[in-house]
């Protein structure tokens, strides 16, 4: 089985500060993880996933993951916060099984404070 | 825009009526999505077609429940004789045929069940 943790569901930070959303998982076999956000009223846009190799993944928007297999977690960080960064935050685990099927955590709702 | 379309974006019904949500994919893609999210949760899986192979049904996806995609194009989604609980948002999502390609959701559908 596989599941997903956001152990935060409200993430505060001022504008210009360096942000973390955390997240854990477990999953049987090797982790395909990914982050999604979600702004009010719209469907989820894609922003980074590590398959394999560098630990530090970079994707969408000056985000980047950093993977951590002993800790199992799949972190999303960016050093300069924007009030426009203030959204839903998702990670989700795939079962990597070819049929990209994702299982969503519960999410962390960022707040940028000007 | 080329990116995943649902319609209608808004449905509000009266329990025990049937409604029908559509989904275009992204053109290209030939493995489409259905999820299902509530209020502050993440999006839940219902079921996944490859072309027009209905390959993947959730538990969630009760008989009430049905999917197709006739030709491996667009999809639909149909819940009969509704109930308050299945009040939530409907996300579709595609993906192309590339081993853990991101899935691209739509703005999905919200459906109040009155």
């Amino acid at each position: 089985a596989q599941s997903v943790a956001q152990p935060e569901d409200q993430v505060n930070v001022a504008e210009g500060n360096p942000l973390t959303v955390k997240c854990t998982y477990s999953v049987s076999g090797n982790p395909y993880l990914f982050w999604y956000v979600q702004y009010p009223n719209r469907g989820l846009q894609f922003l980074l996933k590590y398959i394999t190799g560098d630990n530090l993944v970079k994707g969408s928007y000056g985000f980047e993951a950093e993977f951590n297999k002993s800790q199992t977690s799949f972190h999303l960080k960016k050093p300069s916060a924007l009030v426009s960064d203030s959204a839903l935050y998702f990670c989700a685990v795939s079962r990597g099984t070819g049929a990209n099927n994702l299982f969503f955590g519960t999410g962390t709702r960022l707040t940028v404070i000007p | 825009d080329t990116g995943v379309s649902q319609n209608p974006r808004h449905k509000i019904t009266k329990r025990g009526q049937n409604v029908t949500f559509r989904c275009d994919p992204i053109s290209e893609h030939n493995r489409l999505y259905w999820y299902r999210q509530t209020l502050g949760q993440g999006p839940e899986f219902l079921t996944y077609f490859q072309n027009e192979a209905q390959l993947e049904k959730s538990r969630l996806l009760s008989d009430r429940f049905s999917a197709e995609r006739p030709k491996g194009s667009f999809s639909t989604l149909e819940i009969q004789r509704t109930e308050q609980g299945d009040s939530a948002m409907y996300l579709c999502a595609s993906s192309s045929g590339q081993y853990n390609s991101p899935l691209h959701f739509g703005n999905g559908t919200r459906l109040t069940v009155t």
